[in-house]
């Protein structure tokens, strides 16, 4: 079976940091992704891991464990617009389809 | 670059009518997903379309869902008859190359 794990929602406070955990148990493994999801729209793509390691873009940074079955968003000097549903995707072997985690509501207060 | 389209962002319907969605993808985007999302859940995949081949529907309830994707570009996506437990937004997204997904703006469904 295939199973993400997020945490529900998340408070953090304007120019903080902020971690979104994610752990994975699939069948198969062919890299694992972050999505941003405002109230309303549609997704939209992050980052990308497919090694171990941590990736950088920007504000927004992505770490990946493949042997524990982790990975975690970064966000940085968090801002207002910050405020969103973060989904962790797990790109699986067969089809080469995404299973998704159920998402973490991230509210940014002033 | 046009991003993918869908149409209609908004249908209301009574329980065992039918409905369409329609998806028209980014061009040359060979592999199409519709993703049903229920409120406050993340995206669960329903169908997977490489050109006009289907890899993967094993999530498709094909007693009342069916997908098509003719000539390998736009597609649609029915449902009928419908339930109450179908109301949700359903998002078509389209995939290049390597390996990022673009999501359209999603039907929004409601079932009376």
């Amino acid at each position: 079976g295939q199973n993400i794990d997020q945490p529900t929602e998340m408070t953090a406070t304007e120019g903080a940091i902020v971690q979104i955990n994610c752990t994975y148990q699939t069948s198969g493994f062919n890299g694992l992704f972050w999505y941003q999801q405002h109230a309303g729209e549609a997704p939209t793509f992050l980052s990308y891991n497919v090694l171990d390691g941590l990736e950088e873009k920007g504000r927004f940074s992505s770490f990946l464990s493949r042997s524990k079955g982790y990975s975690y968003l970064l966000l940085k000097e968090l801002q207002m617009k910050d405020s969103a549903s973060y989904l962790c995707a797990v790109r699986v072997p067969y089809g080469q389809n995404f299973v998704f985690g159920p998402g973490t509501r991230l509210s940014v207060l002033p | 670059e046009a991003g993918v389209a869908q149409s209609p962002r908004y249908k209301i319907i009574e329980k065992r009518q039918s409905v369409a969605f329609w998806c028209n993808p980014i061009s040359g985007h060979a592999t199409l997903y519709w993703y049903q999302q229920i409120l406050g859940q993340g995206p669960k995949l329903l169908i997977q379309f490489q050109n006009n081949g289907v890899v993967d529907d094993s999530q498709l309830p094909k007693d009342r869902f069916s997908a098509e994707r003719l000539k390998g570009v736009d597609s649609t996506l029915k449902i009928q008859p419908a339930k109450l437990e179908d109301s949700a937004v359903y998002l078509c997204a389209s995939m290049g190359q390597p390996y990022e997904q673009y999501f359209g703006p999603g039907t929004r469904l409601t079932v009376t």
